[in-house]
């Protein structure tokens, strides 16, 4: 079954503007991973957070993770039309070799 | 350089055939996955695998298969396709808990 619903599923900004884009699951989970997917490519890991954590950057990236909203949420600083994909949450129960659900995605359209 | 690849593509292909889809990873991981992507762009586990254990995604039909010669390659292989076949699957590879994947291969039944 579907895990995380990525929240908006499009999303159409201007270049140097803020982009966030918030997911919800359902389950416990280990971690929360974001991944990026350009048109017609295989999907890039971009940042993990655990669950014991609760805010995490990574360059023009911040991730938050509330585990008691089962919800988090993929800002996008400064953006560039570079940035324009999709972006997927993915959750990781943590156990053994099972993979990752992934939500539905948010298809982000920067703006030159 | 490529970590994680797949052949071929694209895969064109008539209804009822069998046809398989390499995958191949040059960064040591352990653990390798099959995805789909629907044509929603809905992502879905199918199967990972690593030295010790195969764990199927329930929903996935028995026409699936993965096939892995050795650490390095997980092979999927598809009997009798169909028309619902048709989506793009994606290959990954983990040590730890991030996945790399590959370019995905484009899957079309006819």
């Amino acid at each position: 079954s579907q895990q995380g619903e990525e929240d908006p599923q499009a999303l159409s900004i201007q270049e140097g503007e803020n982009a966030t884009m918030n997911c919800s699951y359902k389950t416990s989970i280990n971690n929360l991973q974001w991944y990026r997917q350009n048109s017609g490519r295989g999907l890039v890991h971009l940042i993990l957070i655990r669950s014991n954590e609760r805010e995490k950057h990574s360059g023009r990236l911040r991730v938050t993770l509330d585990t008691s909203k089962k919800s988090s949420s993929l800002l996008i600083t400064a953006s560039r039309a570079a940035d324009t994909a999709s972006y997927f949450c993915a959750t990781d129960a943590g156990g053994g070799a099972d993979g990752l659900t992934f939500g539905k995605g948010t298809h982000l359209i920067i703006q030159p | 350089d490529t970590a994680v690849s797949q052949t071929p593509k694209y895969l064109v292909t008539q209804m009822g055939n069998d046809k398989s889809i390499k995958c191949e990873q040059n960064l040591g991981h352990d653990t390798m996955y099959w995805y789909k992507q629907d044509s929603k762009k809905f992502l879905k586990i199918m199967f990972s695998y690593n030295n010790k254990e195969l764990i199927i995604n329930e929903t996935v039909p028995n026409r699936f298969s993965p096939k892995s010669p050795d650490k390095a390659h997980l092979n999927l292989h598809i009997n009798s396709l169909e028309l619902g076949d048709s989506a793009v699957y994606f290959c990954a590879s983990s040590l730890r808990r991030e996945q790399y994947f590959g370019p995905g291969t484009r899957l079309t039944v006819t």
